[in-house]
């Protein structure tokens, strides 16, 4: 158990829908990562946020967006869903900026979206 | 632009041998590598690191090999137990000032470990 929580674990819906994905880092992690497996790819980074403000940005779409809560949840709201959604998305945590070299980024078990 | 590659798309190794996994990167910019192993319908779980400043970081089974002038580093897993058998992914991040800590992983290498 690396700490860190998703709900839900599973996720169906129907093409353009909006969903809404939580995550818990960690106590004391100040950094949460979003991520997303798709079949044909690997793990890609979304978007991470730091003690609440975004820091980074990656491959995420437009449709897509996340915000980190005072309490340091996550959340990640994916809008107007398409086929091509449905994928594995994993939130991480860490301890702070990644200015140390031990600041490893621990996962969630992840939530199954299927958009149909 | 596939900055991390695994081009072992999987690998079969006996119960008690060696399992070695490789990773080759292109960013030069990058300085800290990680080693994840994935069962399926978990998360990644994090198993070894290492700094660019290090060449070898051993912990229990695993080693992490680093050559930074080929960008390549490898995992040894010894002796390997069919437990092992699981997805293992290799990640790469920038550190310091200025970057974020984003992870840019390879696709992944399936390992069995036959009993």
């Amino acid at each position: 158990d690396s700490g860190v929580t998703q709900t839900p674990k599973h996720l169906i819906t129907a093409t353009g829908q909006r969903v809404t994905l939580r995550c818990s880092p960690r106590s004391g992690d100040l950094s949460v990562y979003w991520y997303q497996q798709s079949l044909d790819q690997g793990l890609q980074f979304l978007i991470q946020y730091y003690n609440g403000e975004e820091r980074a940005k990656g491959n995420i779409l437009e449709r897509f967006s996340a915000q980190q809560f005072p309490d340091l949840h996550s959340e990640l709201n994916l809008s107007s869903l398409e086929l091509g959604d449905s994928a594995l998305y994993f939130c991480a945590s860490s301890v702070g900026l990644a200015e140390s070299s031990t600041d490893t980024q621990y996962f969630g078990p992840g939530t199954r979206l299927t958009v149909l | 632009d596939q900055q991390v590659k695994q081009n072992s798309p999987s690998l079969s190794v006996q119960e008690g041998r060696i399992s070695i996994l490789n990773c080759d990167y292109t960013n030069s910019m990058f300085d800290y590598f990680l080693w994840y192993k994935k069962y399926p319908a978990e998360g990644p779980t994090f198993l070894i690191s290492i700094s660019s400043i290090k060449d070898k970081n051993e912990d229990g089974r695993f080693t992490v090999f680093l050559n930074k002038s080929a960008k390549h580093l490898s995992l040894h897993i010894v002796p390997s137990q069919p437990g092992d058998s699981a997805v293992y992914f290799c990640a790469a991040s920038a550190q310091g000032s200025g970057n974020t800590g984003k992870l840019i992983f390879g696709q992944g290498t399936t390992l069995q470990v036959k009993p």
